[in-house]
């Protein structure tokens, strides 16, 4: 069971927009609005940042967004803040009521 | 404000059974909008759903851990646990609990409530 592709490491200057791709099949991210993607600072728990591809939990500064477009997801960071320095994970739904990760991208905020 | 706190044996022998439970607080494990689940990090590695139980006993697990997980509940004590049988160093994680809403509430498989995890060492 193989997870969904995210690019190791991005970085991004101050005030800047970086994006985070999530790539999977039809069977996950393609085939269901379900994705969700998670900040992880060191040492802590992850906390949920979008959820069913595009929507912002309660309390989830704004200028973070979610898109889908065939079997990719992304997650969007605008006006880019050191406190975003994190690691981000997607997650989606895959058919047969089973979920899958992936692997993590580490951004960097220079 | 909904919590959730992992507890269990922070060392594990290999070929033994890792066993972990998941105290909620300030809010219903009974809750129909919702199931519990736990999820795995191994150190300087990325996260892994290992299933998921619904206070009725409904579970889901990840197809290739099934042969091995068991994860059970008890509404009387706001609890739900995590077996997880003939451990080997690859078991080595931070064990996190969660609330996993299935889309009955907010979205659709997503963790919205996480408990601060529970590293679990496997070794003899």
């Amino acid at each position: 069971q193989s997870a969904l592709t995210q690019p190791a490491s991005v970085s991004g200057s101050p005030g800047q927009s970086i994006t985070i791709s999530c790539t999977g099949t039809s069977s996950d991210v393609g085939g269901y609005n379900y994705v969700s993607w998670y900040q992880q600072h060191p040492g802590k728990a992850p906390k949920l940042m979008i959820y069913d591809v595009s929507n912002r939990p309660s309390g989830v500064s704004n200028r973070f967004s979610g898109s889908k477009s065939g079997n990719t997801a992304s997650l969007t960071i605008s006006g880019l803040q050191a406190e975003d320095e994190a690691d981000y994970y997607c997650s989606s739904y895959r058919s047969s009521s089973t979920l899958v990760f992936g692997g993590g991208t580490k951004l960097t905020v220079l | 404000q909904l919590q959730l706190q992992e507890s269990g044996p922070g060392l594990v022998k290999p070929s033994e059974t890792l066993s972990l439970t998941c105290t909620v607080s300030g809010g219903s494990i009974s809750s129909s909008s919702y199931y519990w689940g736990w999820i795995r990090q191994p150190p300087g590695k990325g996260l892994e759903w290992i299933g998921s139980i619904y206070y009725g006993g409904s579970t889901y697990y990840k197809p290739s851990l099934k042969s091995r997980v068991t994860i059970s509940v008890d509404t009387s004590k706001n609890q739900f646990s995590l077996k997880l049988s003939s451990v080997t160093a690859a078991d080595t994680a931070v064990y996190y609990c969660a609330r996993h809403d299935l889309g009955a509430a907010a979205g659709g498989w997503l963790f919205d409530y996480w408990g601060q995890g529970t590293l679990v060492t496997v070794s003899s």
